[in-house]
């Protein structure tokens, strides 16, 4: 079976261009997470979205949105991107709304900002 | 702000011996959930131990949690240089996120 599959891998971007990054979940999860990774820190929550609405939002600029599709796979935008920006951009997808199980992560989205 | 946070940041050890990692957190849980990563790829979700449960087994490893000292430790035996790898707890507070500390760095030496 798939796992969640995040695109692309990596990029690079320069300072005030915008991004967009794409996840699927395992086929029947209904939620999608994000996290963002920054070099040397554990994971911190952007977003959670379950069947299609917004269910949750980390301490995160306006800069940063999300949506999540029918088929439930999802976007992260990000716009005026700041050096501060790069990270390693983590999906995670789960069978619940609330996190009473374990996340199932994707490879990740490493954003380099210069 | 992170809700755990891991010790020691980092381990050195020998194979065959086993590695102990120690997780504290502030608020009261619904769950814990250790993760293993591997140089900065995805999280593998390794065990959860629900706040009613005291200890938990897995293959090699051993998850204890001490509610009332707000703290957990994760323990590998018999260790394998494939244990390399850095090592999350993350706190379900019942709401719709995961609180991750910053991990312990775990170097299997052959």
């Amino acid at each position: 079976d798939a796992g969640v599959t995040q695109s692309p891998t990596h990029l690079i971007k320069t300072r005030g261009q915008h991004v967009t990054l794409r996840c699927s979940p395992i086929s029947g999860h209904k939620s999608v997470s994000w996290y963002q990774q920054v070099l040397g820190q554990g994971p911190q929550f952007i977003f959670q979205y379950y069947e299609k609405e917004e269910r949750g939002r980390g301490n995160f600029p306006d800069r940063f949105s999300a949506r999540q599709f029918p088929n439930y796979s999802s976007e992260l935008n990000v716009n005026a991107l700041l050096l501060g920006d790069s990270a390693l951009y983590l999906c995670a997808s789960s069978l619940k709304q609330a996190n009473t199980g374990e996340l199932f992560f994707g490879e990740g989205s490493r954003l380099t900002v210069l | 702000s992170q809700q755990g946070e891991e010790d020691p940041q980092a381990l050195s050890i020998q194979e065959g011996e086993n590695a102990t990692m120690n997780c504290s957190y502030k608020t009261s849980i619904n769950n814990l959930q250790w993760y293993r990563q591997n140089s900065g790829r995805g999280l593998v979700h390794l065990i959860l131990i629900r706040s009613n449960e005291r200890e938990k087994h897995s293959g090699r490893l051993r998850v204890t949690l001490d509610t009332s000292k707000k703290s957990s430790s994760l323990l590998i035996t018999a260790s394998r240089a494939a244990d390399t790898a850095s090592y999350f707890c993350a706190t379900d507070r019942n709401d719709y996120k995961l609180s991750f500390g910053a991990g312990t760095t775990v170097t299997v030496r052959a």
